[in-house]
């Protein structure tokens, strides 16, 4: 089955503690994408990556962390997590028609 | 200003009428523009893309798009109760951007 899965799909944590958020797909994507969806905000891109080792900030990337080293595997690192980061965060591959396939999400809270 | 606008809503239809959702964006350039459907608590998944002027069908629903004035939307005909839920519009202006969404319910 063609899908995006993400890890975990839910955390809490505190202030200060890096902690990684795991993202894959199936389907041989060259563009990944990682999003935070917050009430009111809509969903915003943080980071992109648009193949292996090429990566690029999106419009809220700030205290995050990515690196695309296989195709397959685009993971979220946040070095120091703050209480704004708290978020509903979404993995999503795009395929060559520019369809965005969206991970089930991880809901991320701050303490 | 956004690249991308929707009235939030809430958007309130009886079932078996027409819902309209409609989007604006900033961009002249956007090329391509996608409808997505989002229930509360998961991901959103896609409903149409449409690149073309006019209107493009798929079932219940239709996507129109409107270069010149900047405008998309979508129409669900014969709304349905599991209809309900939250819609995105987003625009590819170089990336993909998304507006915040209008919240549809269906009222049995």
């Amino acid at each position: 089955e063609a899908q995006v899965t993400q890890n975990p799909r839910y955390l809490i944590t505190v202030t200060g503690k890096k902690l990684t958020v795991t993202c894959s797909q199936n389907m041989n994507h060259e563009y990944m994408s990682w999003y935070r969806q917050d009430p009111g905000l809509g969903l915003r891109q943080i980071y992109y990556s648009m193949n292996v080792e090429v990566t690029d900030k999106g419009d809220v990337p700030e205290g995050y962390k990515v690196s695309r080293k296989e195709k397959r595997n685009f993971p979220l690192i946040l070095e120091s997590p703050s209480p704004n980061q708290t978020s509903l965060y979404f993995c999503a591959s795009r395929d060559p028609m520019e369809t965005q396939y969206f991970g089930p999400g991880t809901r991320l809270l701050v303490l | 200003q956004k690249e991308v606008e929707q009235n939030s809503g809430p958007l309130s239809v009886p079932e078996g009428a027409i819902a309209s959702l409609n989007c604006t964006y900033s961009d002249r350039g956007s090329q391509s523009f996608f409808w997505y459907r989002q229930y509360s608590g998961k991901s959103p998944e896609l409903i149409m893309f449409i690149y073309s002027n006019g209107d493009k069908e798929d079932g219940r629903f239709t996507a129109q798009l409107n270069k010149a004035s900047q405008y998309v939307s979508l129409l669900i005909r014969d709304s349905q109760p599991s209809d309900s839920a939250t819609y995105l519009c987003a625009v590819i202006a170089l990336r993909f951007y998304f507006g915040t969404g209008t919240s549809l319910t269906v009222i049995p």
